[in-house]
């Protein structure tokens, strides 16, 4: 199916552990993001990435970390999880030429 | 740090009201004006977006107006609908430049229409 998807869709973790949450787009997108949601905060970009092999700090990266070796996926790393890391994260995409975001369903994270 | 103000966080309309969401920018290099509409459990989707180079832009019951001089856009949805229930997020980005893409978000607007 085309789109845009991530997983896992729910996640529990403890303190301390590394998470990897992932995201894979089906469009052959340029560009992928992660954002964060957090009540009273609205959506803060994480990092983002123009093309594989490409990718930069937003915001709010500290304790994150990304890579991107093929065009389609773009995992995020929570390196060791924290309860501030508590959120639901969701990865985006846009194409070439084109200025529209394609969300993904989000990942709802809780570290315990 | 760029930013894009929201406000209300919150609104309440009954059936057939017209809400009204209002948000302003610092960087004037964005060029791209875009509200997203979220539904509970759901990701962000695009709802109706402008450019600078005009004042508004309508498409259905949703119309965006646009004060460049003032640094400042709005979404006003006519006729609204208990369907319209959902959090209205404002963003600005710019097409050039290192950054090309990269949504700022403001921090939501919660809508409730009642029937």
């Amino acid at each position: 199916d085309a789109g845009i998807t991530q997983s896992p869709r729910y996640k529990i973790t403890e303190t301390g552990r590394q998470v990897t949450l992932m995201c894979h787009q089906t469009w052959s997108h340029s560009y992928m993001f992660w954002y964060r949601q957090d009540l009273g905060h609205g959506l803060r970009l994480i990092y983002y990435s123009a093309a594989a092999d490409i990718t930069d700090k937003g915001e709010v990266s500290d304790g994150y970390v990304v890579s991107r070796s093929k065009t389609e996926n773009f995992p995020l790393t929570l390196e060791s999880a924290t309860r501030s890391q508590t959120s639901v994260y969701f990865c985006a995409s846009i194409g070439n030429g084109l200025q529209e975001a394609f969300f993904g369903q989000g990942t709802r994270l809780t570290v315990v | 740090q760029q930013q894009v103000k929201q406000s209300p966080q919150s609104l309440i309309v009954q059936k057939g009201g017209i809400p009204i969401i209002n948000c302003a920018y610092e960087n004037t290099a964005f060029d791209y004006f875009p509200w997203y509409q979220q539904f509970p459990g759901k990701g962000p989707a695009l709802l109706i977006a402008i450019r600078p180079d005009v004042s508004e832009k309508k498409e259905g019951r949703f119309t965006i107006s646009f004060n460049k001089s003032a640094k400042q856009f709005s979404l006003h949805i006519m006729d609204s609908q208990p369907g319209d229930s959902a959090t209205y997020f404002c963003a600005a980005s710019t097409y050039y430049g290192g950054s090309q893409g990269n949504l700022i978000f403001g921090k939501g607007t919660k809508l409730s229409v009642k029937p």
